[in-house]
């Protein structure tokens, strides 16, 4: 069965990092683009990034670009989300999702678990 | 303020149909393909409907969606209480050139 497991949110103070990762199993991931979606509490879904499956070409909503940074490692099929100069409401879950059809679409047809991001002083 | 525009809120009883509406604009349900998730409390969401009214395997037919123009629906027929969640409409930007969403539509099954 297809799988992605996100990790590494956590709480952080205003202004700082924190490195998220989402680990796939169960299909080729080099051959899928990527997406994070974010979901604050008691919000609904927020795009934040998506990249292609090369990693050549990357995707940024306006209110993350410039500090926010994905990547991805297709030898340890894993995604990775950068996240730098942390605000209040960056405070959300994380999801990784699949995009099924990058170049004539945007479909996220599987999704991980999430993980929490909180950024309190 | 989401870029595309859903109801806050649906409801309806066991057994009747109900449509949630999806208003977008030129830029993204205007020429790009529409896309609903449903998100059950306390859950990921999950892909329901892809490119207009396409059903993943395993997505009952009582689930369809539609699209007309720069607006789309979701229609969910034979309503179960196990379709009380909320559900997200999508698709690509072109001007913002990423993926936008709905603010999510509360369906509550009475």
């Amino acid at each position: 069965e297809v799988h992605l497991v996100e990790s590494g949110g956590g709480l952080v103070q205003p202004g700082g990092s924190l490195r998220l990762s989402c680990a796939a199993s169960e299909f080729t991931f080099s051959s899928y683009g990527m997406h994070w979606v974010r979901q604050a509490p008691g919000k609904g879904l927020e795009y934040v990034s998506g990249i292609s499956s090369d990693g050549g070409s990357t995707y940024y909503a306006n209110s993350v670009k410039d500090r926010f940074t994905i990547s991805r490692d297709n030898s340890k099929n894993t995604l990775y989300l950068q996240m730098g100069s942390l605000r209040v409401e960056d405070m959300a879950v994380y999801y990784c999702a699949r995009w099924d059809d990058y170049g004539s679409g945007s479909n996220m047809d599987v999704w991980g678990q999430g993980t929490t991001v909180t950024v309190s002083s | 303020q989401s870029v595309l525009t859903q109801p806050p809120s649906a409801s309806g009883t066991p057994g009747q149909t109900v449509t949630i509406s999806c208003f977008g604009s030129s830029s993204n349900i205007g020429i790009n393909y529409v896309y609903w998730y449903e998100q059950l409390p306390g859950t990921a969401p999950k892909l329901l409907i892809y490119r207009n009214n396409q059903r993943p395997s395993g997505v009952p037919d009582r689930f369809s969606g539609s699209k007309s123009g720069t607006s789309a629906s979701l229609a969910i027929s034979g309503l179960r209480s196990e379709d009380d969640a909320d559900y997200y409409c999508a698709a690509w930007d072109a001007s913002l050139s990423v993926p936008v969403f709905g603010g999510g539509t509360k369906l509550t099954v009475l």
